[in-house]
């Protein structure tokens, strides 16, 4: 069982839709999480960080889940640009600051 | 400007003919890590060092060495390169955030080995 498990996709959606994507985790230690958005073949980036109480950043609402070990991402209103891989990422904490890295989920908002 | 510089962004080389993959950072972080991305496989962590002179395994270091002679380089060596390190490689350096990690990467580079 991979330690980071995403839907690779890919989610196909017309512009303006809502979509959602999940990530599960195994390690029930872990202690941070993130999105980050990678374009095709270029570097990661963050996209935002997930807190406990959830957090949203304009059309980019993230949630955590401890109990069920899984965090969401929610896009609203989503524009051609928002295509691109989103990866889930999850600090565990070891103490050699490693992240583990989900193998992305990939989106294509279609005009 | 804040970045992670990375070199080159493309090479092909022969089986058995070293090579290196230079890193370099701008932002005195202590961290840094470099990671390979395959199919299906995700990102996964080759090496890292918390700071200079300290460096570590990740999860897949066969084939790989690296050096922290320097706050701001950290370069990738790989000895004798086989067909299956044939792959797109990020260094990464890191800010320790209030939240845990913010990763900043290399633009990458496409690797490939015949």
């Amino acid at each position: 069982r991979k330690e980071v498990e995403q839907d690779p996709g890919p989610f196909n959606v017309p512009e303006g839709a809502t979509v959602a994507f999940n990530c599960t985790y195994s390690n029930s230690a872990s202690q941070s999480f993130f999105w980050y958005r990678q374009d095709c073949r270029k570097e990661p980036k963050l996209l935002m960080s997930v807190y406990s109480s959830g957090n949203e950043d304009g059309r980019f609402t993230a949630q955590l889940n401890r109990a069920s070990q899984y965090i969401s991402l929610l896009i609203r209103d989503s524009k051609l640009s928002d295509s691109a891989t989103y990866l889930c990422v999850v600090n565990e904490g070891t103490g050699r600051r490693a992240l583990t890295f989900g193998s992305g989920t990939r989106l294509q908002v279609q005009p | 400007e804040a970045q992670v510089t990375q070199n080159p962004r493309y090479l092909i080389t022969v089986t058995g003919k070293k090579l290196t993959v230079t890193c370099s950072q701008n932002m005195n972080h202590e961290y840094m890590s470099w990671y390979r991305q395959d199919p299906g496989l995700g990102l996964r962590q080759i090496y890292y060092s918390m700071n200079v002179e300290v460096t570590d395994k990740g999860d897949v270091p066969e084939g790989y060495k690296v050096s922290r002679k320097e706050k701001r380089n950290f370069p990738l060596i790989l000895e004798s390169p086989s067909p299956n390190q044939t792959s797109l490689y990020f260094c990464a350096s890191s800010l320790m955030g209030a939240s845990g990690e913010k990763l900043f990467f290399g633009s990458g580079t496409q690797l490939s080995v015949l």
